[in-house]
């Protein structure tokens, strides 16, 4: 069956500096991958996606995502973090090849923010 | 352009009652998907419709249920409420064409006591 681990539950990190947040995946072909953030009490946010081709992909907000199938890894980062990046962050994952739309998701990660 | 919407905000209910819940797509879309969302999880596919049809179904019982209406709006229902039903529910609208990029309403947080 198809799992998305988040490794991570809750990160913190100075404002300026980088981020990395670590998203695993189980499935046998090239799935479709997502990144959602959420603030507190809203809705999920699309951060960015991956279809196919690039395996780099930019989303929203200044993140990008790299696609890395050796080690079934989608690891979201942002190279300078502001204070309002502080939320849930979830990777998911969906079949590629039937284009269903049922979305797996990760448990989270959630980013603090130090001045 | 209208995002996702949903009502109401905010439910409680009491143990057995029932409850509907409402999305209505953002413009263009034609497909919509709920999850349910505990506390401190991630979201989780309760079912997808599309052409008025439920077309998919995640590991819930019956007591869950829903309904899309011609105009793409959908509802979900919830019979005979659990204490464990207390959760954030998301709506979340998408195309035909590209079913798995979904977009998100601000959900409707149930509260079951």
């Amino acid at each position: 069956a198809q799992s998305v681990t988040q490794p991570d539950i809750h990160i913190t990190v100075s404002e300026g500096a980088s981020l990395e947040l670590r998203c695993n995946y189980s499935y046998g072909a090239t799935p479709y991958l997502f990144w959602y953030v959420q603030s507190p009490g809203q809705g999920l946010q699309l951060l960015l996606k991956y279809f196919s081709g690039d395996t780099l992909v930019q989303g929203i907000k200044g993140f990008e995502a790299e696609f890395k199938r050796s080690q079934s890894s989608f690891n979201l980062r942002k190279p300078s973090v502001h204070w309002s990046d502080a939320a849930e962050y979830f990777c998911a994952v969906s079949h590629g090849s039937s284009n269903t739309g049922k979305l797996i998701f990760g448990q989270g990660t959630t980013l603090q923010v130090k001045p | 352009d209208a995002g996702v919407t949903q009502s109401p905000t905010h439910l409680i209910k009491t143990r057995g009652q029932q409850v509907t819940l409402r999305c209505s797509p953002k413009s263009g879309h034609d497909t919509v998907s709920w999850y349910q969302q505990a506390l401190g999880q991630g979201p989780q596919f309760i079912f997808q419709y599309y052409e008025e049809e439920e077309r998919q179904r995640g590991n819930f019982p019956d007591r869950f249920s829903g309904h899309q209406f011609p105009n793409y709006s959908s509802e979900l229902n919830v019979n005979a409420l659990l204490l464990g039903d207390s959760a954030l529910y998301l709506c979340a609208s998408s195309a035909r064409s590209s079913q798995v990029e979904q977009y998100f309403g601000p959900g409707t947080r149930l509260t079951v006591t």
